[in-house]
């Protein structure tokens, strides 16, 4: 499969853990996005490299979320703190420059903070 | 920046009728328009995508159409199937600024 994976695909922890999510997108693609969907939402901006470079932040990325995404390839998401209200879908997409803004999403892991 | 806002938020329609639904958009920058199918428990999978050089695309029995003067677009599904059935998202971006803005979803039902 050379779609954009996604892991976990669910976690449940308790409010004031820290989690942290993977993302691995398409292989050829140098664009990578972190989305948030809520129930009955649309997904929202997070963040977005360009290979190692975060590039663009939305400011509903507060200070207890970080994304980074080292070499260039695969991407990791880590919420520190969780609360109640982080509860949501978190979304991975992957774009090639050289394609224009089309964006493939993963399949998302769903976060449950008790 | 960039608002965009989808209409209906629910339809049903009968198998093999038309199905459409639209969008509208704020920020006259904005280029590209993708529209994706997000069925349950999965991402959004890209259906279909227009820029704004043009005005209407087709792939087999999916169109979008784009009137860039009244800032909004719209998906059409022809001849619908069972499998069609679930939520449709409207997104909208531009070139040099790659984040999407969605709408806020449309879920289709396909009665059979």
């Amino acid at each position: 499969d050379t779609g954009v994976s996604q892991n976990p695909r669910h976690k449940i922890t308790k409010r004031g853990q820290n989690v942290t999510f993977r993302c691995d997108p398409i292989s050829e693609h140098n664009r990578l996005y972190w989305y948030r969907q809520t129930l009955g939402q649309g997904p929202e901006f997070l963040t977005y490299f360009q290979n190692e470079a975060q590039l663009e932040k939305s400011r509903l990325l507060s200070d207890r979320f970080s994304a980074e995404r080292p070499k260039g390839s695969f991407s990791t998401l880590e919420i520190q703190r969780t609360e109640q209200g982080d509860s949501a879908m978190y979304l991975c997409a992957s774009s090639s420059a050289a394609g224009g803004n089309e964006q493939f999403f993963g399949p998302g892991t769903r976060l449950t903070v008790l | 920046g960039e608002n965009v806002e989808q209409h209906p938020s629910t339809l049903s329609v009968q198998e093999g009728d038309s199905a459409v639904i639209k969008c509208t958009y704020s920020d006259s920058a904005s280029n590209y328009f993708p529209w994706y199918k997000q069925e349950l428990g999965k991402g959004p999978q890209l259906i279909i995508d227009i820029r704004s050089n043009v005005g209407e695309k087709k792939d087999q029995r999916i169109a979008v159409t784009l009137n860039k003067t009244a800032k909004h677009f719209s998906l059409h599904i022809t001849e619908t199937q069972p499998e069609d059935s679930a939520v449709y998202f409207c997104a909208a971006s531009y070139f040099g600024n790659e984040k999407l803005t969605f709408g806020t979803g449309t879920r289709l039902t396909i009665i059979p």
